[in-house]
Order: C-alpha cells, then structure tokens, then sequence
C-alpha cells in the first residue's frame, strides 16, 4: 500500500520569500513517481512538477523545485519568490498506476 | 498539455433524483480515467477507476449501484450519482492519464448539491 503523509496543515509566508511544503510517502514499490498539484479555491487541480523515483536531479519547473530525498522517503516542494497568487491548497501525490494523495496544505502568501 | 473538460462545473438537484457528470478528453484519448470526490477541506479519495469497454472498478467502501460509471468510449467516462441523497454532497473531479506522459490531468471538477 502507498501512502503521503503531509504534517502542514497551514502554511503562512511572506510575499517575495521562499516556502517549502513537507511530503513524505511510504511504498514498498520500488518505481514511482511523485507529485505535487495546486488547487486554488475554484477547485481545480493544477499539476505543478513531478519527481521519478529513479531520476538523479531534484525536478525543478520555474519557481518550484522538489527536493527528493529518496532515503528520507521525502519529496518536499520548494516555491521560491512567493507571489500572492500562490495561496492555495497543495497536494503531494504519489502514483504507480493511480494517484494517492495527502492531507494538503493550505498555504497563505501575505502581501 | 492535455485538456480533460468535465460538465456540469455545479448541479443542485433535489433528494432522490439523479445526476450525471461527464469527464471528456478533449485532443487524446484516454482509456483509463479516475474519478474521485473531496469533501470540504479535505484530500481527494480515489472511488473508481473507469476504463474503456470494461466494467469500473470501485475502491472499497464505494457502492457501484449508488455510483454508476461508465466509459463507452476512448474520449468520454461518465459518473451517475443515483437516488442522491444530501450526504452525497460533495465535490467530484475525474482524471485521465496521458500514455508517454508524467502526470494526472483533470477536468474542472463538479460542486453537487442535493437538497
């Protein structure tokens, strides 16, 4: 069985700084992939980046970035400059033929 | 990247009808898709897995008879949620995975209410 597990229910951070959100998983599969989606109050799910379990180089799409520690069995997404428009519910996923998804984060960018 | 279109975006209907929610892949064809439902401030649960010509299937705890899927072709699954009920309230999101690619895509999600 797979699981996310995300410590952070909330989130605060000031606009322009950094941010990570926490996401660890447990699997005893030994391929995977990782996810994290976005999903702002209208409810849609915005994929963000994705991690491989066997890809050497942390992901990184723009301002977000996951640092992948695969020993730790942690996927930690990373936004650097935060804006405004980043507020939002985030997810950590994980698949291998289907999504499995944590808690979330509600994360808050202040002005 | 790929478009997954999903209708209605919200539906009220009265207790003990009937609401269909359709989940189209606009420009691939998908012949696996997801349905799953998040109640308010909480993660998406995985209730049933659609695929092509096939029957659904269902993750524990899901009623197949309450729930009915249905995935007749490679662009459209469709999700009834039969004799609804005000517990059935709820916001329903489908998703289909792309081959070749990484990655969950997902249509806009449906807002259900049963009054």
């Amino acid at each position: 069985a797979q699981k996310i597990t995300q410590t952070q229910p909330g989130m605060f951070v000031q606009e322009k700084e950094a941010v990570t959100l926490d996401c660890t998983y447990d699997t005893s599969d030994p391929s995977y992939g990782l996810f994290w989606y976005k999903q702002p109050s209208s409810g849609e799910m915005i994929f963000l980046i994705y991690q491989g379990s066997y890809d050497q180089q942390n992901a990184t799409e723009g301002r977000y970035s996951l640092n992948f520690q695969k020993a730790r069995k942690s996927a930690n997404l990373v936004i650097s400059a935060s804006q405004l428009g980043d507020s939002a519910m985030y997810f950590c996923a994980m698949s291998r033929s289907r999504l499995t998804f944590g808690e979330g984060t509600q994360l808050t960018v202040n002005p | 990247g790929a478009v997954v279109s999903q209708h209605p975006s919200r539906v009220i209907c009265k207790s003990g009808t009937s609401v269909k929610i359709e989940c189209r892949s606009l420009d691939f064809q998908a012949t696996t898709m997801f349905w799953y439902r998040q109640f308010p401030k909480q993660s998406l649960m995985l209730m049933a897995t659609s695929n092509e010509g096939s029957k659904a299937t269902y993750e524990q705890g899901v009623e197949k008879d309450k729930f009915l899927i249905n995935h007749a072709s490679l662009t459209l699954s469709t999700l009834t949620v039969t004799s609804a009920h005000p517990e059935d309230s709820s916001f329903y999101i489908c998703s289909a995975v792309v081959r070749d690619t990484k990655g969950a895509f997902f249509g806009q999600g449906t807002r259900l209410t049963v009054v």
